[in-house]
């Protein structure tokens, strides 16, 4: 069974960091391509960021650019999202979630995890 | 960036009928939408890639089609656990995009 368990949320100043990770497990993870989707409070999902099958190839979306990073350590099955300079507008609730297909570099979410919030408050 | 938009915002229905949700992008896509359902408090789950391949499990009352700008997801005989939100996503171009989602709720 496809089980991706995001942790790492919780309350952050404005300016702050906040490093999110994915654990994965019930499938070879070295395989897909994973990625990042956030969703604000009552608003529809919004993809942040993939990463491929061997990290060779990035995509952010613009608002994030400078300010996260995506990193995979496919030995030890994990995806992580460290996040700088956050501001109230990153506040949502921070899905991983996994490629329909493997080898390939898609961003067609098929499995997803139940998600992490993240709020950025003083 | 290409804008999905979707319609109607909100569907009201009731149990046993048809619904048919509209989602219209920005430029041409090809086939490349996906279909998303979305409960209360859970992530996001494929319905439909390739604006008409049912993902696993699925049951066979929902289908998608179209291609190009215009598409379509049909519910044919709604259940009482179809109750939810649906996004359409692209995944032609990067950044990849969702619409804003249409409801629907119970009539």
């Amino acid at each position: 069974e496809v089980q991706l368990v995001e942790s790492g949320g919780g309350l952050v100043k404005p300016g702050g960091s906040l490093r999110l990770s994915c654990a994965a497990s019930g499938f070879p993870f070295s395989g897909y391509t994973l990625s990042w989707v956030r969703q604000a409070p009552g608003k529809g999902p919004e993809w942040v960021a993939s990463i491929s099958s061997d990290s060779a190839f990035i995509y952010y979306v613009d608002s994030v650019k400078g300010r996260f990073t995506v990193s995979r350590d496919n030995a030890k099955n994990s995806l992580h999202l460290q996040m700088d300079s956050l501001r109230a507008e990153d506040t949502a609730v921070f899905y991983c979630a996994r490629d329909r297909h493997s080898g390939t570099f898609i961003g067609l979410l098929e499995f997803w995890g139940q998600g992490s919030l993240v709020t950025v408050s003083s | 960036e290409i804008v999905m938009t979707q319609s109607p915002a909100t569907l009201s229905a009731s149990p046993g009928e048809r619904a048919t949700l509209s989602c219209r992008a920005s430029q041409s896509l090809g086939s490349t939408l996906a279909w998303y359902q979305q409960k209360p408090g859970q992530a996001p789950r494929l319905l439909i890639y390739g604006a008409s391949t049912r993902a696993p499990d699925i049951p066979a009352r929902f289908s998608g089609s179209g291609s190009g700008t215009e598409f379509s997801l049909t519910i044919s005989s709604l259940q009482s656990e179809d109750f939810a939100v649906y996004y359409c996503q692209q995944y032609i171009n990067w950044p990849r995009t969702f619409g804003q989602g249409t409801k629907v709720d119970l009539k």
